[in-house]
């Protein structure tokens, strides 16, 4: 059962272009949402995050979308840059109890940015 | 501080061996967990530690695993009898206090089982 879905296994897009990446969620009980990257033999990398009390959140080139009553959020990244270029994880937490805030990840997006 | 630490970082072992990682969090970070991360799939939740304490354990930490968190500082993943399908990315990750975010993941370790 894939509590958080990232249904775009791959994405290319040119070099200062608007990247956006997408993922769902099944599961009402999840509050608050990540976004990973990730480079081959590396650990995830955080990138930005959203409490399900808001929705949207910026940080530089990046910015997360939350649509709760679709269980949706997407990830934008503007300008899109080479060094961009990786696989990024959507990931969700819910306080499953003992102040357990394990992570439930989505499959990954191998983002390519073109230069 | 050089963040979270694995060891090692690569392993190679026969199908029936007993393998062991090892985590180093950053050292005032009181929760650790532990992921695993199959081809083509995202990091799946494997167990919790609080300090020593071990608060939860995934189904998919079947009885051939156990993890240990001594002195709640580093922890230790042991896997006995490996199998193929035991072949993964084992991922630790580390912070200090409550809430959802704040993780520092480590680089972790890659372990195939022939």
């Amino acid at each position: 059962d894939q509590q958080v879905k990232q249904n775009s296994p791959s994405l290319s897009v040119q070099e200062g272009r608007i990247s956006i990446l997408n993922c769902d969620y099944t599961n009402s009980m999840f509050d608050y949402f990540l976004w990973y990257k990730k480079y081959p033999a590396e650990g995830p990398t955080f990138l930005i995050s959203i409490s399900s009390i808001k929705d949207k959140n910026e940080d530089g080139r990046f910015t997360v979308f939350l649509n709760k009553s679709a269980k949706h959020l997407s990830l934008h990244i503007v300008p899109s840059q080479p060094g961009d270029s990786a696989v990024y994880f959507c990931a969700a937490s819910a306080d499953s109890g003992g102040s357990n805030y394990k992570l439930t990840f989505g499959k990954g997006t191998l983002l390519t940015v073109n230069p | 501080d050089t963040g979270v630490s694995q060891n090692p970082r690569h392993k190679i072992t026969k199908r029936g061996q007993n393998v062991t990682f090892r985590c180093d969090p950053i050292s005032e970070h009181n929760r650790l967990y532990w992921y695993r991360q199959t081809l083509g799939q995202g990091p799946e939740f494997l167990t919790y530690f609080q300090n020593e304490a071990q608060l939860e354990k995934s189904r998919l930490l079947s009885d051939r695993f156990s993890a240990e968190r001594p002195k709640g500082s580093f922890s230790t993943l042991e896997i006995q009898r490996t199998e193929q399908g035991d072949s993964a990315m084992y991922l630790c990750a580390s912070k200090w206090g409550g809430g959802p975010a704040g993780w520092d993941f480590g680089p972790g370790t890659r372990l195939l089982v022939l």
